[in-house]
């Protein structure tokens, strides 16, 4: 089955600074990938949608300045904490979705605990 | 609109039966999933089931789903310590051909030796 990388893992940060996270394909080409964030003791929300080589399309409340998604490639999607604040602790975890309708199959990453001090 | 709804938490003994509820009201949703998320973790997926069943099995795991009352169950028999997790549910429904998940709040599942 798909295998998708999540790096880093684990990401402490200070206020104010940038926070790249990327997630990687690394058996097929996903055309979308996903974003979401999940609070302690939360569900996962979506934060936005990202289609290869096209803009993101960004949930209501999700700021697209400050979460900046770029899907350069069909392996290869980051998102970025800008001027990170400590309210952006949470854990950030990628999905994505290939060319076929893999319906059955929704692959996700292994999850980034971001924490800014 | 889309809503998924789970109780908490749920306990239950070593060896039992567990049987975790989610109630759903998009009633265009083509698959529902459920997932388990262990401490620190991603989501890892247990099984699946098309809209037009009614039920699935899996060696330990039973989901049933009544698509009448929106309702969706997981039963896992024979529960053991490893099972110890955060079960979610989710729905997908198609948005503009990329399947859009919604996922419920969330159930943790503890077991009592």
């Amino acid at each position: 089955g798909a295998v998708v990388s999540q790096h880093p893992s684990r990401v402490i940060c200070k206020s104010g600074t940038s926070v790249k996270i990327e997630c990687r394909s690394l058996d097929f080409q996903a055309t979308t990938m996903f974003w979401y964030r999940q609070f302690p003791k939360q569900s996962l929300m979506l934060m936005a949608t990202s289609n290869e080589g096209s803009k993101a399309t960004y949930e209501q409340g999700v700021e697209k300045d400050k979460f900046l998604i770029n899907h350069a490639s069909l392996t290869l999607s980051t998102l970025t904490v800008t001027s990170a604040h400590p309210e952006d602790s949470s854990f950030y975890i990628c999905r994505v979705q290939g060319l076929a309708d893999l319906n059955t199959e929704a692959f996700f990453g292994q999850g980034t605990r971001l924490t800014v001090v | 609109g889309e809503d998924v709804e789970q109780s908490l938490f749920l306990s239950v003994r070593e060896g039992d039966s567990s049987v975790i509820n989610c109630t759903y009201t998009d009633s265009s949703s083509t698959y529902l999933y459920w997932y388990k998320q262990e401490p620190g973790a991603g989501l890892q997926l247990l099984t699946y089931i098309f809209s037009n069943m009614d039920m699935k099995q899996d060696q330990r795991l039973t989901v049933l789903l009544n698509k009448k009352d929106k309702h969706l169950s997981l039963r896992i028999a024979d529960t053991q310590t490893g099972d110890s997790a955060i079960y979610f549910c989710a729905e997908s429904t198609k948005n503009f051909g990329n399947e859009k998940l919604t996922f419920g709040t969330g159930t943790r599942l503890t077991i009592i030796p």
